[in-house]
């Protein structure tokens, strides 16, 4: 099983302070997918990045696929409360359909 | 848009008992996964399929779950006898096909088995 390794596997921090999520992987992915999950809920969809070096910004947040499409990064600005949530990447690879392999996941909470 | 349905939300069941859910994903959506998430992880994917046909089962454990896909629309997935590692969330997702299209989740049933 190819793994998608998050880090940090959880974060703590105060409101307006930023962070960076990393998603690394030693495989090569058509697109890597950004979802958020809030406890009792499926996993949202955040963004989806496709090209190499691509950078995508959703308000406050701004994901990047790095240029070999093996490892993503997301990163929140000014923090808020309303961030806390499970961070999952998702990366589709195709082999003789799209397949998708979650990555471990990272917990964040954002204290008022 | 109706969303994925999912039930039951929740089941408590004893270990070696059998167990289903039930999954009903979005109008139109030719692909349906199965996911078990274990708790503060992200979902393993059991099985996928594309229309009524599985494209990919390799971590369903074959000798104790089981899965169908109804007319290429609704879905269950069975459980039989359950272990008590078989606790987590179970996750229903659809999406049109492709690498770029969204995932639409379910709310997930959480097993417990006892």
């Amino acid at each position: 099983t190819q793994l998608l390794e998050q880090s940090p596997q959880f974060l703590s921090i105060q409101e307006g302070e930023n962070l960076t999520v990393y998603c690394n992987s030693s495989s090569v992915f058509s697109s890597l997918q950004w979802y958020r999950q809030e406890p009792g809920e499926g996993p949202v969809l955040l963004v989806t990045v496709v090209t190499g070096g691509e950078v995508k910004k959703l308000k406050r947040l701004t994901f990047q696929f790095g240029d070999a499409r093996k490892d993503s990064s997301l990163h929140i600005t000014a923090a808020q409360p309303g961030d806390t949530g499970l961070y999952l990447c998702a990366g589709a690879r195709f082999s003789g359909t799209y397949k998708y392999i979650f990555g471990t996941g990272t917990r964040l909470k954002v204290l008022a | 848009e109706a969303g994925v349905a999912q039930s039951p939300r929740y089941k408590i069941i004893e270990k070696r008992q059998s167990v289903a859910f039930w999954c009903n994903p979005i109008s139109g959506h030719a692909t349906l996964y199965w996911y078990q998430q274990i708790l503060g992880q992200g979902p393993k994917l059991l099985i996928q399929f594309q229309n009524n046909g599985v494209v990919d089962d390799s971590q369903l454990p074959k000798d104790r779950f089981s899965a169908e896909r109804l007319k290429g629309v609704d879905s269950t997935l069975k459980i039989q006898p359950a272990k008590l590692e078989d606790s987590a969330v179970y996750l229903c997702a659809s999406s049109l096909a492709g690498p770029s299209y969204e995932q639409y989740f379910g709310p997930g049933t959480r097993l417990t088995v006892t």
